[in-house]
């Protein structure tokens, strides 16, 4: 069926380093993408978002890419930072609503000092 | 400005029982929706509305889920009878209009017992 996945539920890094957290959507119809960032006990909180009619995207210390040819979605931060430290879920909408979005099972991001 | 807040912030019921969950979008922001993760699977969509009516509701579970809208402010979901499988934390989301961001509560964490 239609999914968004990730493709590790874990990432450690380094204070300082740069985190990559990837994406895979199967949906090619897919016009919007979001990611969230939640932390223990919280909801999901707005990262950064991409339309399919971009492929980069940047915000502060944080970038999105969007390759539609092999629709992989990729969150970048820049720095990383012990306040990083949290859950990162990637989700797609379809067009009827961005509000209405399919999640990926998310990515546990972990920064040592 | 007030986020997306949501009430109670945990609830423990016993199976058969009924629980009300609360949801204040932030001002101003016609669109309303309901998720939920359980067991720990990906946040899954339930319903969104445009102010009090409802847009779409295919991803309510069974008819034992009931969602309001009254007045097009806060929303109101209900769980009657509760049962065991409901247990998972329960978000709500909100959004200016269907083609921006959506921002998300805190969520309700639900017990079934």
């Amino acid at each position: 069926g239609e999914s968004v996945g990730l493709h590790l539920p874990t990432l450690s890094v380094q204070e300082g380093d740069n985190s990559i957290i990837n994406c895979a959507y199967s949906n090619s119809a897919s016009d919007y993408f979001i990611w969230y960032k939640q932390e223990s006990g919280k909801g999901p909180q707005f990262i950064i978002d991409i339309r399919s009619n971009m492929d980069k995207r940047q915000g502060q210390r944080v970038t999105v890419l969007l390759n539609k040819t092999v629709k992989h979605l990729s969150l970048q931060i820049a720095a990383t930072q012990p306040g990083d430290s949290a859950v990162y879920f990637c989700a797609e909408s379809r067009g009827t609503s961005y509000g209405k979005l399919t999640f990926g099972q998310g990515t546990i991001l972990t920064v040592h000092p | 400005e007030a986020g997306v807040t949501q009430f109670p912030s945990h609830s423990v019921i016993e199976k058969g029982q009924t629980v009300t969950l609360r949801c204040d979008p932030i001002s101003g922001h016609d669109n309303l929706y309901w998720y939920r993760r359980v067991m720990g699977k990906e946040i899954k969509f339930l319903l969104h509305f445009v102010k009090e009516s409802k847009q779409d509701e295919s991803g309510m579970p069974n008819n034992r889920f009931l969602a309001e809208r009254t007045g097009g402010t806060y929303s109101t979901l209900k769980v009657q009878p509760a049962e065991l499988e409901d247990s998972g934390v329960y978000f709500c989301a909100s959004s200016i209009s269907v083609n921006t961001e959506a921002f998300f509560g805190q969520g309700t964490r639900l017990t079934v017992v």
